[in-house]
């Protein structure tokens, strides 16, 4: 069974300009959640797709948003990029079930110069 | 909101020896998710242990093993016979019961592990 493919694995962007993020889940998994992980801040939730619907949202400002497609692929975007938002990015998704763990992607690190 | 502390920035340990990692977090609910996860160098995020608050016996996976204090809210991750695979950032983790509330996971800022030979 393949793990969680997040492309591309390294991005580099210029400030102002905006980029975009995509994850495919596990074969089956409905939910997809993504994190932005930096050296200052840790690991943040920015949100959760499940069957299409964002289900959650962390506190992030209105220029990170996400969408998932029909096949539980998702997109992460961000739009007019600053420094701040150079980070690795990582990508989990989830079965069904309560206690199910997440599995996470190897992420993508986007700097942003 | 939750709020998950772990103390230890870096710890280290010998080969072969044993090492707990701190764990304590802040929730009002009474049923919910702890994790811990690894992360190498390679970045992938590995789950090691999961613990189910409902459940008084404290999960054990292999040379892993937590002791669950939840009237403490902690959650410390031992570590026996330690090898040098285990060399890795560690993460405490909660989250709340399924159901709307979803799968978004609380992390915390993580515990530099160091293996010596």
């Amino acid at each position: 069974k393949a793990g969680v493919t997040q492309t591309p694995r390294y991005l580099i962007k210029t400030r102002g300009q905006q980029v975009t993020l995509s994850c495919s889940p596990i074969s089956g998994h409905r939910s997809v959640s993504w994190y932005q992980q930096t050296p200052g801040q840790g690991l943040q939730f920015l949100f959760e797709y499940f069957s299409e619907t964002q289900r959650n949202k962390g506190n992030f400002p209105g220029r990170f948003s996400g969408r998932q497609f029909s096949n539980s692929r998702s997109e992460m975007n961000v739009s007019t990029l600053e420094l701040g938002d150079s980070a690795l990015y990582l990508c989990a998704s989830s079965g069904t079930g309560g206690g199910t763990e997440a599995f996470f992607g190897q992420g993508t690190r986007l700097t942003v110069v | 909101a939750q709020t998950v502390t772990q103390s230890q920035p870096e710890m280290s340990v010998q080969e072969a020896e044993t090492v707990t990692l701190s764990c304590t977090y802040d929730t009002s609910e009474s049923d919910y998710y702890l994790f811990w996860y690894k992360q190498p160098p390679s970045r992938q995020m590995i789950l090691v242990i999961r613990q189910e608050a409902y459940k008084q016996q404290n999960a054990t996976e292999n040379r892993f093993s937590v002791n669950f204090q939840k009237a403490a809210k902690s959650f410390s991750l031992k570590i026996s016979d330690s090898q040098l695979g285990d060399a890795a950032m560690y993460f405490c983790a909660y989250r709340r019961i399924n159901g709307n509330s979803g799968y978004a996971l609380n992390f915390g800022k993580g515990t530099s592990l160091l293996v010596t030979p």
